[in-house]
């Protein structure tokens, strides 16, 4: 029973275009959702994270939209660099679970020059 | 440095070993998280630190899986009896406080049951 889905296993996007990476929930309770980056044999780094009160959070080439009535978070980069190229996470948390983060299964982006 | 610290970067063992892994959170971090990646996996929480608080150990596998952290600050992560199933990326993470904010994690320790 997974809460948290990212239905692509992988995304394949050319250098300079946009890459939309998309996740789903299950529980409307979740109010915190965070995007992760990982590289092989590191741990996953922070992206970007919005709460349930907005729709749209931006930072640099990143955002991060989330639309509440579809369960549905997306991840936006633009434009797409190489350096790009690792595995994200999509993460969601809720208030009663005190910080406890759910992740999704992850979706693996190449960017090619 | 000032991230989240983990030791050992790798651990291979035999099945029925104990094994400890140790983290060391950002200074000042209330909060520290355990969670664990099996190959192909998301992250799966495991159990949660807040302050003085007594730990969240809901997401603990088995009684074969135990944690402290002394002090507030590093925290140990013990394993008794390792299984096959037990190996993973045991990944620690620490926020500045409880709930919503940024969890921040180590590179983790790589757990080879053999």
């Amino acid at each position: 029973d997974q809460q948290v889905k990212q239905n692509s296993p992988s995304l394949s996007v050319q250098e300079g275009r946009i890459s939309i990476l998309n996740c789903d929930y299950t529980n409307s309770m979740f109010d915190y959702f965070l995007w992760y980056k990982k590289y092989p044999a590191e741990g996953p780094t922070f992206l970007i994270s919005i709460s349930s009160i907005k729709d749209k959070n931006e930072d640099g080439r990143f955002t991060v939209f989330l639309n509440k009535s579809a369960k549905h978070l997306s991840l936006h980069i633009v434009p797409s660099q190489p350096g790009d190229s690792a595995v994200y996470f999509c993460a969601v948390g809720d208030g009663t679970s005190y910080g406890k983060l759910t992740f999704g299964q992850g979706t693996i982006l190449t960017v090619h020059p | 440095g000032a991230g989240v610290s983990q030791s050992p970067s790798n651990k291979v063992t035999e099945k029925g070993k104990d094994v400890e892994l140790r983290c060391d959170p950002i200074s000042g971090h209330t909060a520290l998280y355990w969670y664990r990646q099996s190959l192909g996996q998301g992250l799966e929480f495991l159990i949660y630190f807040q302050g003085n608080s007594a730990p969240d150990k809901s997401g603990l596998p088995s009684d074969r899986f135990s944690a402290e952290r002394t002090g507030g600050s590093v925290s140990t992560l013990t394993i008794q009896r390792t299984q096959q199933e037990d190996s993973a990326v045991y990944l620690c993470a620490s926020s500045l406080y409880r709930g919503n904010q940024p969890q921040h994690f180590g590179d983790g320790t790589r757990l080879s049951i053999l």
